[in-house]
């Protein structure tokens, strides 16, 4: 069966400490893939996108078609990113995306 | 510029009630739209979608059904609530299929 997983639930570092979320998936081809973020009290919103091959926020991911992942990585976290993240295939021969059940990251002083 | 609306913004109803949620996009024109749920330690569920008036596909079984009556509507609809219902319903919109989807704030739907 096609999925996405995102094996944890929390990850807490230290602010400067490397950051990885992790996101594999199991879908045939070539998906497109998207991390969406939730900060507290705001809507959830569109991170990026594999496709765009950007970094927002200091935040970059880069597709692994080899060991089917798409990791979120930041080389030193801000405070500032504590949330809730999401990673999203596009599925449904295109019409949706399907998230993982997400990661919340913590990032202390 | 475009945005998406829902209400209400909070709920509280008595299990067997009915339940009308809506969501309205402004801005933009056929947007593809969405139901998620999201409930604590399952992520985001998508339970509808539709690319246009009329059609609804289904993605879970459930309790639950929706409709899109006009372009830039889009309602969830119970006839008879359960307590499992309780959760954080969210609506989203994108310009074409695969597309970045936008989310609207949500409802926080409690079922007693």
């Amino acid at each position: 069966a096609q999925r996405v997983t995102q094996p944890e639930k929390l990850l807490s570092v230290f602010k400067g400490a490397p950051v990885e979320l992790k996101c594999n998936y199991s879908y045939s081809g070539s998906p497109e893939l998207f991390w969406y973020v939730q900060y507290s009290r705001q809507r959830l919103q569109l991170l990026l996108r594999h496709i765009s091959r950007e970094s927002i926020k200091g935040f970059t991911a880069d597709l692994n078609k080899g060991e089917t992942s798409f990791h979120l990585k930041k080389p030193f976290a801000q405070e500032e990113d504590s949330a809730m993240y999401y990673c999203a295939p596009v599925t449904g021969g295109g019409n949706k995306l399907t998230f993982g059940t997400g990661t919340q990251l913590k990032v202390e002083l | 510029s475009q945005t998406i609306h829902q209400w209400p913004a909070t709920l509280v109803q008595p299990v067997g009630s009915p339940l009308s949620l809506e969501c309205t996009v402004e801005g933009t024109s056929n947007p593809n739209l969405y139901w998620y749920r999201q409930a604590a330690g399952r992520g985001l569920q998508l339970l509808f979608y539709s690319v246009g008036i009329g059609q609804i596909s289904s993605e879970v079984p459930q309790n639950l059904s929706a409709s899109r009556p006009q372009d830039r509507q889009f309602i969830l609809s119970s006839k008879k609530l359960l307590l499992s219902d309780s959760g954080f319903y969210l609506c989203a919109w994108s310009p074409i299929r695969g597309d970045t989807q936008y989310f609207g704030p949500g409802t926080r739907l409690t079922v007693l």
